[in-house]
């Protein structure tokens, strides 16, 4: 079945140690998406991939960036993580006209 | 920015009722898209709609637009502890290329058995 794959389920990560999380899709769209939902709260999107074309919302910290090497895969590097960076992570593919189709996300614990 | 506001904020229903939830937008929405997400896991699609009035089934849950795309509600018709989770609505912004999603703060349900 076409879906997104994320990996892995879960990250601990040590304070201020990068950590890269990964996701890949085989729908083949060419948008695709990178969530932080924090508990009980809603998922907060944090920039997304038009192709090539990479565009931050304006809040996310600089702290966070994203690399897109080809259509299938997509990674959210975090370059200095702090406390404030456990959340899960959560990955999306997506097309006009086709919706949204989310990964099972990474949980990210920051020690 | 589009903001979604859902309710209620949480639901404790017995096995059998029914239930609705609500899902209200500030701005006509493009499109609204309801999700499912159990703790600590990722977030399963249930239906898009995207019509005023549009409405779609799918086994015991239902979900329906306004006219006015507006407002939207997902009513559970005979509940059962495996539709327990959280409900997220989501608007997207998108027009014929592609959009993004903005999500409401999701309704967490619990069916006693």
């Amino acid at each position: 079945d076409a879906m997104v794959i994320q990996n892995p389920r879960y990250q601990v990560t040590q304070f201020g140690k990068p950590v890269t999380l990964s996701c890949s899709q085989t729908l083949n769209h060419n948008v695709m998406y990178w969530y932080q939902q924090k508990s009980s709260q809603a998922p907060k999107l944090l920039f997304h991939y038009y192709d090539k074309d990479f565009n931050n919302e304006a809040d996310t910290p600089d702290n966070f960036q994203s690399r897109r090497p080809n259509t299938s895969f997509c990674f959210l590097d975090i370059r200095s993580p702090g406390l404030g960076d456990a959340a899960m992570y959560l990955c999306a593919a997506g097309q006009g006209g086709y919706g949204y189709t989310f990964g099972s996300g990474t949980r990210l614990t920051v020690v | 920015s589009q903001e979604l506001e859902q309710s209620p904020q949480s639901l404790i229903v017995q096995e059998g009722k029914n239930l609705t939830i609500n899902c209200t937008s500030s701005k006509t929405l493009y499109g609204l898209y309801w999700y499912k997400q159990k703790y600590g896991e990722g977030l399963i699609f249930l239906m898009m709609l995207q019509k005023g009035g549009e409405e779609k089934s799918h086994e015991k849950i239902t979900a329906k637009l306004d006219e006015k795309k507006q407002q939207s509600s997902l009513h559970i018709t005979a509940s059962q502890p495996s539709h327990a989770g959280i409900y997220l609505c989501g608007a997207d912004s998108g027009g014929t290329s592609y959009g993004k999603l903005t999500f409401g703060q999701g309704t967490i349900l619990t069916v006693h058995p």
